[in-house]
């Protein structure tokens, strides 16, 4: 059964880190790209974050742009995200999802999530 | 405000049947496959349609989908309360390099 965990969430106060991990299971986890989406309190999805399967190929929001990391570990299958300089706006749960193309990129498989929440 | 526009909500009695829009433009949905996902309370997003129109295995055939220049729609037949959940459309942004959630439509089954 493919599966996604999410972890490394919790309470941070504003300027502070986190980093978070997806560890997969029951896939080839090295032949996938990989995505974060977060889900603010009571809001619609967004976007974060996006990795090639090796790892050479990323893009970020905007509203994350150099404060937060992608990364992966293809050999302990594990997926990244650092979040430097967090504000109280990226209060929300973390998802990852896995990455697949048809004609298109579509995210057909993804995890629970983790919260973080940014508050003094 | 999402630049893919969503309803924010719609609703149906049970059986009937809905649609739901999500309107882009030439540098997203004009460019790119639609795909679309389902969120019941307190879950995880689930893949509903990929490439504007193909159901993963297990979407049942009441869920359909289709795109036109930059409108994409998704379709929702014989309507079931468990069907109540949010719906999103997403696509890449070829001008903006990043992916787009459409705002969500929320289904209300009456």
């Amino acid at each position: 059964e493919v599966q996604l965990v999410e972890s490394g969430g919790g309470l941070e106060q504003p300027g502070g880190s986190l980093r978070l991990s997806c560890a997969a299971s029951g896939i080839t986890f090295s032949s996938y790209e990989m995505t974060w989406v977060r889900q603010a309190p009571g809001k619609g999805l967004e976007w974060v974050s996006h990795i090639s399967s090796s790892g050479s190929v990323i893009y970020y929001a905007d509203s994350v742009k150099g404060r937060f990391t992608i990364s992966r570990d293809n050999a302990k299958n594990t997926l990244y995200l650092q979040m430097n300089s967090l504000r109280a706006e990226d209060t929300a749960v973390y998802y990852c999802s896995r990455g697949l193309r048809g004609q298109g990129y579509y995210m057909d498989v993804w995890g629970k999530g983790t919260t973080v929440t940014v508050s003094s | 405000q999402s630049v893919l526009t969503q309803p924010p909500s719609v609703s149906a009695a049970p059986g009937q049947k809905v649609t739901i829009s999500c309107s882009g433009s030439s540098s997203n949905i004009g460019n790119d496959y639609v795909s679309w996902y389902q969120q019941l309370p307190g879950t995880a997003p689930r893949l509903l349609i990929y490439d504007n129109n193909k159901r993963p295995s297990g979407i049942p055939d009441r869920f359909s989908a289709s795109k036109s220049g930059t409108l994409a729609t998704l379709d929702i037949t014989g309507l079931q309360t468990g069907d109540e959940a949010d719906y999103y459309c997403a696509v890449w942004d070829s001008r903006l390099s990043v992916r787009l959630f459409g705002g969500g439509t929320k289904l209300t089954v009456l």
